[in-house]
């Protein structure tokens, strides 16, 4: 069975300051694996997907990487923002469409 | 593109009553839906598979005839709880997956319903 997990739970940092998000996945037979944001109370916003022949996907500020054979996966955010303050979340995608989700990293970015 | 509604936003229900939570695929068409649920702090667990036409596929552990399913156009599919009682108070996101882009474009989620049972 699918276990995704990110650690840690939670992380505050200043403004300004470049942070990398982990996450691991322990069955490397998936067919993609996206990030998520989610802000208190809200739905799920897509970052970035990664197909599992890709090594890594950007938008903006927001890069992520993707090693397949290990079982990980970054999340890198450039020159964070308070208005970066949320939760991220990863999911893989197996061949079966269902997507298997950690438990999040909340990020407070302080001004 | 590629915009998911859910209705309504939130709902208070009394303990016994049933609640519909609608999942509408605004700019595409989606064959496949997901419905997840997700308490304080926790990730999102999916409980079923929606398919157009066919029946769902639930979860283990999850009551088929607790949460009913339908999903019978290619943009909406619903999501019933019947005779809720309080633990079933929760965070209640759909998903779509686009039908023409395929499983390859990921995901699209909906902005959640929050379901509050007294």
């Amino acid at each position: 069975k699918q276990e995704v997990t990110q650690i840690p739970a939670a992380l505050s940092v200043p403004e300004g300051e470049n942070l990398v998000l982990n996450c691991s996945f322990t069955d490397s037979a998936i067919y993609n694996l996206q990030w998520f944001r989610q802000d208190p109370g809200k739905g799920l916003t897509s970052l970035l997907l990664i197909q599992s022949s890709q090594r890594e996907q950007t938008s903006g500020r927001l890069n992520a990487s993707l090693d397949k054979s290990s079982g990980r996966s970054t999340l890198y955010i450039a020159a964070s923002q308070p208005g970066d303050s949320a939760t991220y979340l990863c999911a893989v995608n197996e061949a079966n469409s269902k997507l298997t989700f950690g438990k999040g990293i909340t990020l407070s970015v302080r001004p | 593109g590629a915009v998911v509604s859910q209705h309504p936003s939130w709902v208070i229900c009394k303990s016994g009553t049933s609640v519909k939570i609608e999942c509408r695929s605004l700019d595409f068409q989606a064959t496949t839906m997901f419905w997840y649920r997700q308490f304080p702090k926790q990730s999102l667990m999916l409980m079923a598979t929606s398919n157009e036409g066919s029946k769902a596929t639930y979860e283990q552990g999850v009551e088929k005839d607790k949460f009913l399913i339908n999903h019978a156009s290619l943009t909406l599919s619903t999501l019933t709880v019947t005779s809720a009682h309080p633990e079933d108070s929760s965070f209640y996101i759909c998903s779509a997956r686009d039908t023409i882009a395929g499983g390859g474009s990921g995901q699209f989620f909906g902005p959640g319903t929050r379901l509050t049972v007294l």
